[in-house]
């Protein structure tokens, strides 16, 4: 089945304690892109990536790091997470750069 | 700064009605249009996909585009309380990097009463 695998669906952590969110997808899809959902915010982008080693910041990129060392895979890392992280965290993947993305299940990120 | 604007809502309707879902955006250089709908606490799923001006037919959904006027919409027939989701237009724009990303709307709430 094609899809956008995110690890893991919900995490509670503690500030400062460093985490990766892990994203996979099996379409073999040159783009892919980090997405952060907020109340009264939208769906806002974070980093995206057009491929392997190739990657370009979006619209909230503070405090967030990405790598794409392998076409499936394109983790999200926060380094010193913060409670204004706590958010709704969607990967997603496209064949092309117009679009369209298929997104990951989520990732329901606290910081406390 | 590129934006995409949809009224919040909710907006509803009786079952069996027609749903009229508005979207419009800044950037003229846009040449893809998305709508995704979203259940609540679910991941944003793609229902309709338009590329150029005119009408576009699925089911009982109809996304409509007019490039000249900046504005895309979602018709939704016969609307079923199945179909009471967030709604999220998504556009096309050109990112720092001169390649493409998806710019989306705050999403617009739909309630289909039974």
């Amino acid at each position: 089945e094609a899809q956008v695998t995110q690890n893991p669906r919900y995490l509670i952590t503690v500030t400062g304690k460093k985490l990766t969110v892990t994203c996979s997808q099996n379409m073999n899809h040159e783009y892919m892109s980090w997405y952060r959902q907020d109340p009264g915010l939208g769906l806002r982008q974070i980093y995206y990536s057009m491929n392997v080693e190739v990657t370009d910041k979006g619209d909230v990129p503070e405090g967030y790091k990405v790598s794409r060392k392998e076409k499936r895979n394109f983790p999200l890392i926060l380094e010193s997470p913060s409670p204004n992280q706590t958010s709704l965290y969607f990967c997603a993947s496209s064949s092309r750069d117009r679009g369209p993305y298929t997104f990951g299940s989520g990732t329901r990120l606290t910081v406390v | 700064q590129k934006e995409v604007e949809q009224n919040s809502g909710p907006l509803s309707v009786p079952e069996g009605a027609i749903a009229s879902l508005n979207c419009t955006y800044s950037d003229r250089g846009s040449q893809s249009f998305f709508w995704y709908r979203q259940y609540s606490g679910k991941s944003p799923e793609l229902i309709m996909s338009i590329y150029s001006n005119g009408d576009k037919e699925d089911g009982r959904f109809t996304a409509q585009l007019n490039k000249a006027s900046q504005y895309v919409s979602l018709l939704i027939r016969d609307s079923q309380p199945s179909d009471s989701a967030t709604y999220l237009c998504a556009v096309n724009t050109i990112g720092s990097s001169n390649t493409g990303k998806l710019i989306f709307g705050q999403g617009t709430t739909l309630q289909v009463k039974p």
